[in-house]
């Protein structure tokens, strides 16, 4: 399995800024995601993040909205710009298809989150 | 878009009863998992079955596909107090591994 890890754990923060969400995976993994959970709601999808190259975006997200990087094999962050309280939301990273091999490559394994709240 | 749709939304039982939670559909798959996710926190993956398999088990988990009627069932059995959570399906779109989650179950466990 993997290990994942996001700082900040939660914010508060004010309409019109940005706030920038950092996930760090203890092993090299292929594929890292974004989701984003809405209140009392399930996960959906923002992008998938490409180590090298332009994030794929899900229908709804932008990357002036919600730019990422992601530039090696451990490492990603999003950027929720310009934030208005209809962000207020966990945001969650996921890996999956860990390098160092092993069964259940599509196991897709989560971060704890980070709690935004848009005033 | 979400694919998945659990069932019941809301589940209450007694301590050491079984719990069944279901998740339909729509497109194909590779591959279904579940995760829990207790109070808002990050997701914990409990189980995947794949489109060939047709039951497997976790502990006190059991999960079953039946991809003729693109359903999913989840059974926790001897439930515990710390068992409450939100249960949520996931399947893949065979393009991938990006996942589309249902709307989730919410499962109490009362003493």
């Amino acid at each position: 399995s993997a290990v994942i890890s996001q700082k900040p754990s939660r914010d508060i923060c004010q309409r019109g800024t940005s706030l920038t969400i950092q996930c760090q995976v203890d092993s090299q993994v292929t594929m890292m995601f974004w989701y984003r959970q809405q209140p009392g709601q399930s996960l959906t999808l923002i992008a998938t993040a490409n180590q090298g190259s332009e994030a794929t975006y899900e229908s709804g997200f932008v990357i002036d909205k919600f730019p990422i990087s992601r530039p090696n094999l451990t490492f990603s962050t999003l950027t929720v710009s310009n934030m208005s309280p209809e962000d207020s939301s966990i945001y969650l990273c996921s890996v999956a298809g860990l390098l160092a091999g092993g069964p259940g490559q599509e196991t897709q394994y989560f971060g704890p989150g980070t709690r935004l709240l848009v005033l | 878009s979400q694919q998945g749709e659990e069932d019941p939304q809301a589940l209450s039982i007694q301590e050491g009863e079984n719990a069944t939670m279901n998740c339909s559909y729509k497109t194909s798959i590779n591959n279904l998992q579940w995760y829990r996710q207790n109070s808002g926190r990050g997701l914990v993956h409990l189980i995947l079955i794949r489109s060939n398999e047709r039951e497997k088990h976790s502990g006190r988990l059991r999960v079953t596909l039946d991809t003729s009627k693109k359903s999913s069932s989840l059974l926790i059995t001897a439930s515990r107090a710390a068992d409450t959570a939100s249960y949520f399906c996931a399947t893949d779109e065979n393009s991938g591994y990006a996942l589309n989650f249902g709307k989730g179950t919410s499962l109490l466990v009362t003493p």
